[in-house]
């Protein structure tokens, strides 16, 4: 099984939207609405910040949405704050394991 | 709110067995049909998954590691452990346990384990 595949790093200004892309197979990504996105700040644990592709667990800021087209899922930020700055990572479900995007840094200038 | 905690040994000398135990508070492991994961981060880099159990007991686990691990439950304890066989330089990492259904919603605090001689 192979990573997904995730932007190394994006950046953006405070107020501004920013989209991070996470591309798997059609064995993967394609394949279940199970995609995940994480939020790591430096030093912890990750948190669950999107869910299912599209849902938000509670707590989580609207800023924050999913979406999948075939084999890529996609992470948007409106609004950025610079407690966005952080690494995000994808991951995907399936019935026999669960995968992982290379992450991506985000940079809030 | 279920809460994970990870403990083992910190270090662990190459060739041996890396063996960690996840204590989960705040709910039954047995009940609520999730999966009881272990996942790790080396240092500066990405996350990846080791495996997981279901509350039936069927494992998965990486098909890179599948050979070196084994991932089992003690309900009694309310306790999930993962052994890492054969460690290398290359299996020290910040390893984390989890809860998840498709998406992992809580996570341990992470244990730092140093594969040395």
């Amino acid at each position: 099984q192979s990573a997904l595949t995730q932007p190394a790093s994006v950046s953006g200004s405070p107020g501004q939207s920013i989209t991070i892309s996470c591309t798997g197979t059609s064995s993967d990504v394609g394949a279940y609405n199970h995609v995940s996105w994480y939020q790591q700040h430096p030093g912890k644990a990750p948190k669950l910040m999107i869910y299912d592709v599209t849902y938000r667990p509670s707590g989580v800021s609207n800023r924050f949405s999913g979406s999948k087209s075939g084999n890529t899922a996609s992470l948007t930020i409106s609004g950025l704050q610079a407690e966005d700055e952080a690494d995000y990572y994808c991951s995907s479900w399936t019935s026999s394991s669960t995968l992982f995007g290379g992450g991506t840094k985000l940079t809030v200038l | 709110q279920v809460q994970l905690q990870e403990s083992g040994p910190g270090l662990v000398k190459p060739s041996q067995t890396l063996s960690l135990t996840c204590t989960v508070s705040g709910g039954s492991i047995s009940s609520g049909y999730y999966y009881w994961s272990w996942i790790r981060q080396p240092a500066g880099k990405g996350l990846e998954w080791i495996g997981r159990i279901y509350t039936s007991g069927s494992t998965n686990y990486n098909p890179s590691l599948k050979s070196r691990v084994t991932i089992s439950v003690d309900a009694s304890k309310n306790q999930f452990s993962l052994m890492l066989s054969s460690v290398t330089a290359a299996d020290t990492a910040v390893y984390y346990c989890a809860r998840a259904r498709a998406a992992i919603d809580s996570w341990g605090q992470g244990a730092l384990v140093t594969v040395s001689s």
